[in-house]
């Protein structure tokens, strides 16, 4: 099993463009997250899915936006990249949000 | 107030010493916790869960207090291998601490 995949692993993105990143887990893992992670801070919920056909915001939303058409995939798309989303991006997967999560090696994102 | 407010760190402690961090969350209601190990910002890997009568893995002791709110982790002989970022986590509502930076030294 490869457990989480994330892809890219870093981006270089100019203000203005738009983007996903991919995410996806082998798993059958129903729950699945996003967060991002800035310098010397935590882990910050943007989006949250509890099954194929189901997302939820999480803490930071804004400018970020998902979708679950199957079990396996929860990719991210940027709408319009600013410099504040400049971060670490780790996606996760768990039977369910109370249980443990699995992360992806993270996608190292660059907004000039 | 945060969610979830963790011990602020750094920690830095010789080998063979003994730690510990605490981590203190707001909503009564919580029912799932964990301490997860984060090295050089890679993904965060599971350390323990921790449950309310305790969870002991052999250095590594997690105790819930859901009366004060809070979920503390220990570790004894500390490693260099140790060194790490510890970020606790309140489940259901996957809220992570800002994390707490410990540095094992010879």
């Amino acid at each position: 099993n490869a457990g989480v995949t994330q892809t890219p692993k870093f981006q270089v993105l100019k203000t203005g463009q738009s983007m996903t990143l991919q995410c996806a887990q082998d798993m059958n893992h129903e729950y699945m997250s996003w967060y991002r992670q800035d310098p010397g801070m935590g882990l910050r919920l943007i989006h949250y899915s509890v099954g194929a056909g189901i997302t939820d915001q999480g803490e930071v939303p804004n400018g970020y936006n998902v979708s679950r058409s199957t079990t396996e995939d929860f990719p991210l798309r940027l709408l319009s990249a600013a410099p504040s989303q400049t971060s670490v991006y780790f996606c996760a997967s768990g039977a369910g949000a109370s249980n443990e999560q699995f992360f992806g090696p993270g996608t190292r994102l660059t907004v000039l | 107030r945060k969610e979830v407010e963790q011990d602020p760190g750094p920690f830095n402690v010789p080998e063979g010493a003994t730690v510990a961090f605490n981590c203190t969350y707001s909503n009564s209601a919580s029912q799932s916790f964990f301490w997860y190990r984060q090295d050089c910002r890679k993904e965060p890997k599971l350390l323990m869960s921790v449950y309310s009568s305790g969870n002991e893995d052999g250095r590594f002791t997690a105790q819930l207090n859901r009366a004060s709110q809070y979920i503390s982790l220990l570790i004894r002989d500390s490693k260099l291998s140790d060194s790490a970022t510890y970020l606790c986590v309140v489940a259901g509502k996957s809220t992570f601490g800002d994390g707490t930076t410990l540095t094992v030294k010879p």
